[in-house]
């Protein structure tokens, strides 16, 4: 059964940092990984979508990695600004499941101080 | 472009009411699918519904709930007879017919709250 762990579970950064967060699942037959960002009281925003095939995708300051044999996905996040606060999801296809079937994080709540 | 539109954004319901949450996917998009978010824990895949089919709802719970995605019309996710643990946020989101990569695009969320 497929499960999605997000390290770490909340993270403080002053601005201007760069960071990581790290997601890691248990079954490596996944065909894509996507990284959402959760606003509070908000929808799902897609970020970035990392097809299997690839090693990483890349969006303005947003650079997303995927290493499947290990389990692993980072987001990384360039010169963080007060607006990137918000809980960051990352999700798989659920193994055997149908289209759409995500498996989801518990998410990293990132919060950047100005 | 409209993204996924849901509504209504919030519904108070009594216990025992029913509640219907709808969802309009967004142009060019005939695949639907509902996600639970229950306070403090992760989204729970639902349904997944194509026009007029129910395609994998493994998810869903056995009683209470219902969904459908008619020829005309949003998709509808009812609960019937609402119980305080149906509190959530309800999330909709769709992909597209053609050339699908498999990304979902989500709605801003129905947020049930049951007295």
């Amino acid at each position: 059964k497929q499960e999605v762990t997000q390290i770490p579970a909340a993270l403080s950064v002053p601005e201007g940092e760069n960071l990581v967060l790290n997601c890691s699942f248990t079954d490596s037959a996944i065909y894509n990984l996507q990284w959402f960002r959760q606003d509070p009281g908000k929808g799902l925003t897609s970020l970035l979508l990392i097809q299997s095939s690839q090693r990483e995708q890349t969006s303005g300051r947003l650079n997303a990695s995927l290493d499947k044999s290990s389990g692993r996905s980072t987001l990384y996040i360039a010169a963080s600004q007060p607006g990137d606060s918000a809980t960051y999801l990352c999700a798989v296809p659920a193994h055997g499941g149908s289209q759409g079937n995500l498996i989801f994080g518990k998410g990293t709540k990132l919060s950047v101080k100005p | 472009n409209a993204g996924v539109m849901q509504n209504p954004r919030h519904l108070v319901r009594r216990r025992g009411q029913e509640a219907r949450l709808r969802c309009s996917p967004m142009k060019g998009h005939s695949h639907v699918y509902w996600y639970r978010q229950l306070p403090e824990e992760g989204l729970k895949f639902m349904v997944y519904l194509q026009k007029e089919n129910i395609i994998d709802e493994s998810g869903m719970p056995k009683e209470r709930f219902s969904a459908e995605f008619p020829k005309e019309g949003p998709s509808i996710l009812r609960i019937q007879q609402v119980v305080r643990g149906d509190s959530a946020a309800y999330f909709c989101a769709s992909s597209p017919n053609i050339g699908d990569t498999g990304e979902l695009f989500f709605g801003e969320g129905s947020r049930l709250t049951v007295l």
